[in-house]
Parts: C-alpha cells; sequence; structure tokens
C-alpha cells in the first residue's frame, strides 16, 4: 500500500520557470513531511520541510504548500535553474514511529 | 567529515551468492538505516537500527539480515542473493532524537544476474 502518492513522475521545465511537484498521503497520523534532493549518483539529501501546524514554509527559491484538509503537500521551486535538475521525493512520517515513507520521486529537467 | 560512508560502490553477484553491504558514519549518529531504491518505486526501508544493540524490521526486510557492529557502522547481509534484489542500496543514519532527518550515503549499485 503506498501511503504517499508523488507526481509527476518527471518534470520538464524551462530556466527561470516554476517547478510544481506533488504528493498526497493517507495516514492522518503523519505529522512531519520533508523533501529531499537526490543528484544522479548521490544519495538523497534533506532539501526542506513542513509540519502541519504551518500551511506554508519558504526557504529561498523553494516552498513548500500543505493542505490538511485534502492531505496534499506541494513542493514549488521558483525560478529555477539548471542546478536543480535532480530527482526529488516527497516523504511523511509520524512522531509515535518516526520512520519516513517515501513517495516514488519526481525526476526534474530544467533546461537551460 | 566524511558523513556516510558505503561499501562497495558497484556489486555484480551470481544467482544464490552472498554478499555484505558496509555502511559506517562519523557523526555521532545513534541511529542508522538501510533502504533500497528502485525506479517508480521511491526509497524503502529495509531494516533500521534505533540505537546501538538494536535492529528492527522494515517495510521490507525479506532476504536480508543486518549487523549493528558499533555506534559507527550498520552491515546488510544477502545470504542467497536473487535478481530480485538488483537494486541500488542507500545506508542513512541519524540522531535519535531526530530520526526524521537522515542523512545519505552514495549508494551501492548492487546487479544480481
Amino acid at each position: 500500500q503506498q501511503q504517499v502518492k508523488q507526481s509527476p513522475q518527471s518534470l520538464i521545465v524551462q530556466k527561470g520557470g516554476i517547478s510544481i511537484i506533488n504528493c498526497a498521503y493517507e495516514n492522518t497520523a503523519f505529522d512531519y513531511f520533508p523533501w529531499y534532493q537526490q543528484f544522479p549518483g548521490k544519495g538523497p539529501a534533506l532539501l526542506i520541510a513542513i509540519r502541519p501546524d504551518v500551511s506554508e514554509k519558504k526557504e529561498g527559491r523553494f516552498t513548500i504548500s500543505f493542505n490538511k484538509s485534502a492531505k496534499q503537500f506541494s513542493l514549488h521551486i521558483m525560478d529555477s535553474q539548471p542546478g536543480d535538475s535532480a530527482t526529488y521525493f516527497c516523504a511523511a512520517s509520524m512522531t509515535s514511529a518516526r520512520q519516513l515513507t517515501f513517495g516514488s520521486g519526481t525526476q526534474l529537467t530544467v533546461l537551460p | 567529515n566524511a558523513g556516510v560512508t558505503q561499501t562497495p560502490k558497484f556489486q555484480v553477484l551470481k544467482t544464490g551468492q552472498s554478499m555484505t553491504l558496509q555502511c559506517a558514519q562519523d557523526m555521532n549518529h545513534n541511529s542508522m538505516y538501510w533502504y533500497r531504491q528502485d525506479p517508480g518505486m521511491g526509497l524503502r526501508l529495509i531494516y533500521y537500527s534505533a540505537s546501538e544493540g538494536t535492529t528492527d524490521k522494515g517495510e521490507v526486510p525479506n532476504g536480508y539480515n543486518v549487523s549493528r557492529l558499533n555506534k559507527r557502522e550498520f552491515s546488510l547481509r544477502l545470504e542467497s542473493a536473487a535478481p530480485s534484489q538488483t537494486s541500488v542500496y542507500f545506508c542513512a543514519s541519524s540522531y535519535l532524537w531526530d530520526q526524521e532527518t537522515q542523512y545519505f550515503g552514495p549508494g551501492t549499485r548492487l546487479l544480481v544476474l
């Protein structure tokens, strides 16, 4: 059972554009929602994370939007750059279990 | 400070062979994890060790065993490799009180023929 569904599977964006990746979760006990960034040949690295007490979190060009009632959250990359080309994973966890459940990943390509 | 290191980087096995994937961290983390990454499946937890001396099964433990050798090292063993275990394996570590923030190694790419 896939508890965190991620879309799209791949995304191509022009330099300077906005990249949007969406995730939906099923388990209402999830209370922590991180995004990980993975470059080819490397391990994933934490990019930004949010807890459900806020609806949005911004760090530089990266923003997480969170909709608790819809059980959805998304990553927005403003002014996308070729250096942002990577695979992005959403994830979710709950305080009681503290294990990350990952989405299936989105391969982002930003064209120069 | 190397972070999380994994050996080997790449390995080819024949069906039925055994091997051990090694992982070490130098961040004084308490918790360590093994994931496998398959296309379209994201990362799935195989085993984890919340602290030295403890190990627990994750989502996909069948066919694997683990050993938490000490605080720094956490190994993953395939006793009898199968083609379905062809994957990229990632080790990660975290503090016990912040298991949601995990630091990943560079991965081991395993091909089972």
